[in-house]
């Protein structure tokens, strides 16, 4: 079975400084692993997405994630936050031996970004 | 590009009645899905259909109903609201390749009272 754990609830940094949002997964299988952002009374909308080609994956905004087969970890990084990156993050994993093609989602983090 | 386009964007039932949600892309996709979101477990998945004319009972089925009316259209059904049923609900469609990405619509804010 697959699972995620996104490790913290909430983060919140200043405006210019680093951001890291962490994710772990589990699954059986070589997974897919995604990030998607949800801004407030919005839809959801990919940032970026690994499967199995490079293990640092450029997403839109500045977003960058590397993922670590070792550390079955798959954290979301920006060098420099924007007061625009406030919203909700969630990291997602599909294990393509799951049936139906599942993404599973973890609990999200919301990042809050100060002055 | 429409998209995932879900009808309706707000509604407010009362405990015991019933409504059905609608959801339709135009992506050409194979498989669709439906999730609620609730404050701080994500987003949890109800029901999905790997493929015209197949559906599957997801993580929290409970008292909800889907049907795959075509390759385009995945509608949820609540037979008998009830509170707990609060919640956002996204739909959302695939191709069949665990490595595609997710589409979503803009959600449903269903409140039960």
């Amino acid at each position: 079975a697959q699972s995620v754990t996104q490790l913290d609830s909430h983060v919140s940094v200043s405006e210019g400084t680093p951001v890291l949002l962490r994710c772990n997964y589990s699954s059986s299988y070589s997974p897919s692993l995604f990030w998607y952002v949800q801004h407030p009374n919005k839809g959801l909308q990919l940032l970026l997405k690994y499967t199995s080609a490079a293990t640092l994956v450029k997403g839109i905004n500045g977003f960058e994630a590397e993922f670590k087969k070792s550390e079955t970890s798959f954290h979301l990084t920006k060098p420099s936050a924007h007061m625009s990156d406030a919203a909700e993050y969630f990291c997602v994993v599909s294990d393509p031996l799951n049936a139906g093609n599942m993404l599973t989602f973890g609990g999200g983090t919301r990042l809050m970004v100060k002055p | 590009n429409a998209g995932v386009t879900q009808t309706p964007k707000f509604q407010v039932l009362k405990t015991g009645q019933s409504m059905t949600l609608q959801c339709a892309q135009d992506m050409n996709h194979n498989s669709m899905y439906w999730y609620r979101q609730d404050p701080g477990m994500g987003l949890r998945l109800i029901y999905y259909s790997a493929s015209e004319g197949t559906t599957d009972k997801g993580e929290v089925p409970n008292g909800y109903n889907v049907s795959r009316l075509n390759k385009r259209e995945f509608s949820l059904r609540l037979e008998s609201a009830a509170p707990s049923q609060t919640s956002v609900y996204f739909c959302a469609s695939r191709k069949p390749t665990g490595s595609s990405e997710a589409f979503f619509g803009q959600g449903t804010r269903l409140t039960v009272v």
